[in-house]
């Protein structure tokens, strides 16, 4: 697509449901990243796919936190047993390639409530 | 790990008149780049000027400048003939040019354009 898109835009859910969020990056773009924004904070590095592997998990708050990419495309990022503590904007962005800068594009985020 | 700190939570400046950013940030490393991202009220973050740490010049992008110190390691930005378009929350970032799989982000400084 033209752009890194997200869905759903906004998920209010109940504490300790399961919740999926979606990253569809730019097409072609081989490496992608997942971020989280809580209030009032920067942007915390959670983990990156360089195609279908996840080199780097060490940005994953805790087990309940886990994600995937299939077809070196699509990612999902599933939180478990939700707790409100994890209330916050979740961003993806996708590259060209790993370690690449340029073309380094963002997502607007999914604002998740826990409630 | 690297860290990026911007010590101004707000700032307001007067429609055209100049305004500067601050941050700062510590690494070990002599090869990385500095990035100053704009995230407006849709969420996306925009990129508004990067920096390679090995060049001596400072960026530059029309309105918009880099006063980028090495040895201080200090990056602030300068935004010139300000609009009421440049309102949003202004993100510090910095990535390592060896490993180059995550942006450190400082936590940000929200910018009021005063018509």
């Amino acid at each position: 697509g033209a752009g890194v898109s997200q869905s759903p835009s906004n998920k209010v859910t109940e504490k300790g449901k399961d919740v999926e969020l979606r990253c569809d990056p730019i097409s072609g773009h081989t490496a992608l990243y997942w971020y989280r924004q809580s209030l009032g904070q920067g942007l915390e590095f959670l983990i990156y796919f360089q195609g279908n592997s996840a080199p780097d998990k060490s940005g994953l708050p805790s087990d309940r936190f886990s994600a995937e990419r299939t077809g070196g495309s699509v990612s999902t990022l599933t939180i478990q047993r939700t707790q409100q503590e994890d209330s916050a904007v979740y961003l993806c962005a996708s590259s060209p390639e790993y370690g690449r800068t340029n073309g380094y594009t963002f997502g607007s985020g999914t604002r998740l409530t826990v409630v | 790990a690297q860290t990026v700190t911007q010590s101004q939570p707000e700032m307001s400046v007067q429609e055209a008149e100049t305004v500067t950013l601050s941050c700062t940030y510590d690494t070990s490393e002599s090869d990385y780049y500095l990035f100053w991202y704009k995230q407006p009220p849709s969420r996306q973050m925009i990129l508004v000027i990067r920096q390679e740490a090995y060049k001596q010049q400072n960026a530059t992008e029309n309105r918009f400048s880099v006063n980028f110190q090495k040895a201080a390691k200090s990056f602030s930005l300068k935004i010139s003939d300000s609009q009421l378009g440049d309102a949003a929350m202004y993100f510090c970032a910095y990535r390592s040019a060896r490993t180059g799989n995550q942006f450190y982000f400082g936590t940000g400084t929200s910018l009021t354009v005063i018509p």
